[in-house]
């Protein structure tokens, strides 16, 4: 399913870095949300837009930032990145409009901080 | 906010025989119950969900029993295969809200052995 597509796929990047991850989708979905995957955490929810000019925090949103530059695109970044930043990062979507409260999640990214 | 606590963390079963996995939350006002499916390095994927008005759904060999009363929520596997092995993700949310967005458990790794 390459509705919902994340770049990139992997990286390994230094403490400090600045870092951004990319989530586009085809969808046409309006929501777009960030979550990061821990093993035995589950996903966690960093920030979420229900529209270009909506932005919210979600539970773990210290040391990330986001940008939504289209409806089709939300963007994650790392302003400093830190080794426990170290996770697999999900961009998903849903449609209120439709009725379609599911998720469609991407294909994660990996992120290594060193 | 809500809270949705998943158990077990992990479980194994044998080719054939039944798998449940329990859910609770916390906010009276979730109306809409999501199970996702993830096999090992891909992303999660929905793969039932029930809605609060309803107590049971059921989709071939999988179903999800709601206990709004309780606050609870279980899926069941009948007849498991070794290709339903996977992490599975409980998720709460309330649809309706300004603020929709879903809650996950913490997964369960489910195990089904040949």
């Amino acid at each position: 399913d390459a509705d919902v597509t994340q770049t990139p796929r992997n990286r390994i990047t230094k403490t400090g870095k600045r870092i951004m991850l990319e989530c586009s989708q085809t969808k046409g979905h309006d929501r777009m949300y960030w979550y990061r995957q821990d093993p035995g955490l589950g996903l966690q929810l960093i920030y979420y837009s229900f529209d270009v000019k909506d932005i919210n925090k979600g539970e773990i949103s210290d040391g990330y930032s986001v940008s939504r530059q289209a409806q089709a695109k939300f963007s994650l970044s790392l302003e400093s990145a830190i080794p426990n930043q170290t996770a697999l990062y999900f961009c998903a979507t849903s449609d209120s409009r439709a009725g379609a409260y599911g998720y469609t999640f991407g294909s994660g990214t990996r992120l290594t901080v060193v | 906010g809500e809270n949705v606590e998943q158990h077990p963390s992990t479980l194994s079963v044998q080719e054939g025989d039944s798998a449940v996995i329990k859910c609770t939350y916390s906010d009276s006002a979730s109306n809409y119950f999501p199970w996702y499916k993830q096999e090992l390095g891909k992303r999660p994927q929905l793969i039932i969900d029930i809605r609060s008005n309803v107590g049971e759904k059921k989709d071939q060999r999988i179903a999800v029993t709601l206990n709004k009363t309780a606050k609870h929520f279980s899926l069941h596997i009948t007849e498991t295969q070794p290709e339903d092995s996977a992490v599975y993700f409980c998720a709460a949310s309330r649809i309706g809200s300004s603020n929709y967005k879903l809650t996950f458990g913490k997964g369960t790794l489910l195990t089904v052995n040949p």
